[in-house]
């Protein structure tokens, strides 16, 4: 039974560019959140996706939007790229309402020079 | 303040030495709390978790919750190299959200 899968695994953009996460949660769950883990930091969280609606939103700007989509998998986009904007990008997928219940992919490391 | 603090270590002891992490956090809505273990250029993976306040023991981990001091530990008895990894505590209200609060994490290695 396959985890959650994150593509890409490495990602190195430029200062004002555009990009794009994406994310395929376990089998049988229905959520998805988005975390930022910066280097030597915990994750923090920027937003949950359930039934294809934004559910909840951390302290992140507009810059960071998402989407869900019917098959559960979410794509997590980030526009105008900042150079603090580095860091491993983990998607965890859950059933809704189980805090428990969370499973994390092992990332994306997205590198903006 | 932030809402969850963790001492970053990093933390060394010898194979089969009793390790001791510690998170204290400010929020009192808290009511859920988890340890998560993190392997390099892995996700995080859910090792323990309590409801309130108590201990809970799995194999050689044991969690703690100490809501009136605002204090979490986990310990691991006779540690082994394979338990070289980062470790994180992370909290959630659940009720009024469902995100996940981390502590920074600390850095673990045990020598064989």
């Amino acid at each position: 039974d396959a985890g959650v899968t994150q593509s890409p695994t490495h990602l190195i953009k430029t200062r004002g560019q555009q990009v794009t996460l994406r994310c395929s949660p376990k089998s049988g769950h229905d959520t998805v959140s988005w975390y930022q883990q910066a280097l030597g930091q915990g994750p923090q969280f920027i937003f949950q996706y359930y039934e294809e609606e934004e559910r909840q939103r951390g302290n992140f700007p507009d810059r960071f939007s998402g989407h869900q989509f019917p098959n559960y998998s979410s794509e997590l986009n980030v526009n105008a790229l900042l150079l603090g904007d580095s860091a491993l990008y983990l998607c965890a997928s859950s059933l809704v309402d189980r805090v428990y219940g969370y499973t994390f992919g092992s990332g994306t490391r997205l590198t903006v020079v | 303040q932030k809402e969850v603090e963790q001492d970053p270590g990093p933390l060394s002891v010898p194979e089969g030495a009793i390790v001791s992490l510690n998170c204290t956090y400010s929020n009192s809505a808290f009511q859920y709390f988890m340890w998560y273990r993190q392997y390099s250029r892995k996700g995080p993976e859910l090792l323990m978790y309590t409801y309130s306040s108590g201990n809970k023991e799995d194999g050689r981990f044991t969690a703690q919750v100490d809501k009136s001091s605002k204090y979490i530990s986990l310990f691991i008895r006779d540690s082994q190299p394979s338990d070289s990894a980062t470790y994180l505590c992370a909290m959630s209200d659940f009720g009024g959200s469902e995100k996940l609060v981390f502590g920074k994490g600390t850095k673990l290695t045990v020598n064989p």
